[in-house]
């Protein structure tokens, strides 16, 4: 059974260039959770997709927006990259009203 | 707002030891709290769940405590490994948020010595 898959594994971005990272969900899973960690820190809730839909958002700017696609897989735009994007992102899945989140191994994005 | 501090940010152990992280939340209105693992650069690993109607968890050399009165959690590992070597995060669900909404501490990074 494949866990949470995230793509790729690193990138490395200009200011200003747009990213896109991509989550395949644990298997069964419907629900995705988006996170940002900066080094040293825990992460961070960026936003939530259920049934194709941003459910909730943390406090992100818009430049952070998100998709979800029939197959519950999802993306992660950027746009305007700032040198304080760079950071690993992080997506969880889980079952819609369980708790038990599980992540991927993250997408480590470098802005220079 | 719901913060979540840990303590130490770092420890450093011989193997063998038995070892405690420590968790404080200051809203104690939690669902329940997690512990996860994180390998240096990697994803998170999960490592224990416990429910607000709980007052502990095992799973194999760890163990976890839940104290909601007092806004506490601690991870318990016994017989420490150079194995364990990495950070432990625990995480809240974020009050009124959706299930997904997790709010972290920095976490704990944990180094066991041979």
């Amino acid at each position: 059974d494949a866990g949470v898959t995230q793509s790729p594994t690193h990138l490395i971005k200009t200011r200003g260039q747009q990213v896109t990272l991509r989550c395949s969900p644990k298997s069964g899973h419907d629900t995705v959770s988006w996170y940002q960690q900066a080094l040293g820190q825990g992460p961070q809730f960026i936003f939530q997709y259920y049934e194709e839909e941003e459910r909730q958002r943390g406090n992100f700017p818009d430049r952070f927006s998100g998709h979800q696609f029939p197959n519950y897989s999802s993306e992660l735009n950027v746009n305007a990259l700032l040198l304080g994007d760079s950071a690993l992102y992080l997506c969880a899945s889980s079952l819609d009203r369980t708790y038990e989140q599980y992540f991927g191994p993250g997408t480590r994005l470098t802005v220079t | 707002k719901q913060e979540v501090t840990q303590i130490p940010a770092a420890l450093s152990v011989p193997e063998g030891e038995n070892l405690v992280l420590n968790c404080s939340f200051t809203d104690s209105a939690i669902y329940n709290l997690q512990w996860f693992r994180q390998d240096p650069g990697k994803g998170l690993t999960s490592l224990l769940l416990i429910q607000s109607s709980q007052r502990e968890q095992t799973s194999g050399r760890l163990n976890a405590s839940l104290d909601k009165s007092s806004g506490r959690s601690t991870l318990y590992i016994a017989a420490s490994q150079p194995g364990d070597s990495a950070t432990y995060l625990c995480a809240v669900p974020n009050y009124g948020g959706s299930q997904g909404n997790l709010i972290f501490g920095k976490g704990t990074k944990l180094s066991v010595k041979p």
